[in-house]
């Protein structure tokens, strides 16, 4: 079955900390990976994204995420979380025409 | 920077009425989706339409849905005869192709 998982639905950090969000996937073919941010009261916005290539992707504002083919994983790391980043993070692959979605994980970051 | 946008950004309906919600795509894109989410849970995907056909629908997507492209630049998508379940945030995206896709700001629809 396709699936989509995030490990963690609630993060609470203090600023500076370093963060890592945890993602799976299950699905047989190819996959487009992707990493979005919800801030409250907004809508999603592409953190950065994985077609192929370097398994190592950068994003936007200091994230990054790592694609390892063998764990069907694409976590999502920043060395220092800000209080700014306070905001739901949505794992997602496309696989073929849709996207599926992780559950979120709500990240806190304590100033 | 093209982006995707809804209108309205919030509908309040009655059960068993009839909605219609509106995306306008970024205008260079050829696939557009569907997506929702029910507050407090994930986002859902609804259906992608390419070519003036549904290329995939989920499970959600029964026969009380409808999408269309009325005009080459409107995607619409109704609900029949809306249940309060249906109460959620709805975001239309497009794409270029099976590439990144671009969400709109949602639709928040509340049944009563």
């Amino acid at each position: 079955a396709q699936s989509v998982s995030q490990h963690n639905h609630h993060v609470i950090l203090s600023e500076a900390a370093s963060l890592e969000l945890g993602c799976n996937y299950s699905y047989g073919g190819t996959v487009n990976l992707f990493w979005y941010v919800q801030y409250p009261g907004q809508h999603l916005q592409l953190l950065l994204k994985y077609f192929s290539g370097d398994p190592l992707v950068k994003g936007i504002k200091g994230f990054e995420a790592e694609f390892i083919k063998s764990k069907f994983s694409f976590n999502l790391r920043k060395p220092s979380v800000q209080w700014s980043d306070t905001a739901e993070y949505f794992c997602a692959a496309q696989m073929g025409f849709k996207t599926i979605f992780g559950a979120g994980t709500r990240l806190f970051v304590k100033a | 920077e093209p982006e995707v946008t809804q209108t309205p950004s919030h509908q309040v309906t009655q059960m068993g009425q009839e909605v219609i919600l509106r995306c306008v795509p970024i205008s260079n894109h050829l696939y557009f989706y569907w997506y929702r989410q029910i507050l407090g849970q994930k986002v859902e995907f609804l259906v992608s339409f390419y070519n003036n056909e549904i290329s995939e629908k989920s499970e959600i997507f029964d026969d009380q849905f409808s999408v269309e492209r009325p005009d080459g630049s409107n995607f619409t998508l109704k609900i029949r005869s809306t249940k309060l379940e249906d109460s959620a945030m709805y975001f239309c995206a497009s794409s270029e192709g099976k590439t990144e896709q671009y969400f709109g700001p949602g639709t928040r629809l509340t049944v009563t």
